[in-house]
């Protein structure tokens, strides 16, 4: 059974800091690894797709990077501004399962 | 090019009661899946259509049930309500499979039960 972990579950950091979230998995037969965020009472916006024969990518000042072998997925943020407050959430799509399984989630705070 | 809308945004039922919730996917899209995302167990998939036909499904009681039109709309229905029901429900379309193409989430139903 897949399990998925984020650490932290929380983080606090100044405006302008580049900070990076982590997500594990515990299974390595994945089709994709997806990053979401989620402001709070709202649907989640996807903002990466990596598919499991990539190792990386990249959108505006957002990069996620995908080890498969290990089980380790970061979500890189540049330059974060109060507006990236949100909890991000990572979610792997498993071979076998036919669906994704998500993890906690980070709820992270940039303070202006 | 419209997201993914589902409605009603908000629900409140009494226990016992039924529910049926609805989604839109974006145009184009053929593949729904359902989540049910709550403080204790977090996102939990509940089941994903393709093309009308259900193509996997979670580990949930039968009183959870969906269909896909041929439209590619879904509804999803609880029947018997019960007060662990109450919960955010998150419809996702894909352009294909979510294997291939990931997920696009709608703003999610919350449901009350009461």
């Amino acid at each position: 059974k897949q399990e998925v972990t984020q650490i932290p579950a929380a983080l606090s950091v100044p405006e302008g800091e580049n900070l990076v979230l982590n997500c594990s998995f515990t299974d390595s037969a994945i089709y994709n690894l997806q990053w979401f965020r989620q402001d709070p009472g709202k649907g989640l916006t996807s903002l990466l797709l990596i598919q499991s024969s990539q190792r990386e990518q990249t959108s505006g000042r957002l990069n996620a990077s995908l080890d498969k072998s290990s089980g380790r997925s970061t979500l890189y943020i540049a330059a974060s501004q109060p507006g990236d407050s949100a909890t991000y959430l990572c979610a792997v799509y498993n071979t076998n399962a036919g669906k994704s399984t998500f993890g906690d989630g980070t709820t992270l705070t940039v303070k202006p | 090019k419209a997201g993914v809308t589902q409605t009603p945004r908000y629900l409140i039922k009494t226990r016992g009661q039924q529910v049926t919730l609805s989604c839109s996917p974006i145009s184009g899209h053929r593949s729904v899946s359902w989540y049910q995302q709550t403080p204790g167990q977090g996102l939990q998939f509940l089941f994903e259509y393709f093309s009308e036909t259900q193509r996997n499904k979670g580990n949930f009681p039968g009183r959870f049930s969906g269909r896909q039109f041929s439209n590619s709309r879904s509804e999803m229905n609880v029947s018997t309500l019960e007060l662990g029901d109450s919960a955010l429900y998150l419809c996702a379309s894909s352009l294909g499979t979510p294997d291939n193409y990931g997920y696009t989430f709608g703003s999610g139903t919350r449901l009350t039960v009461v």
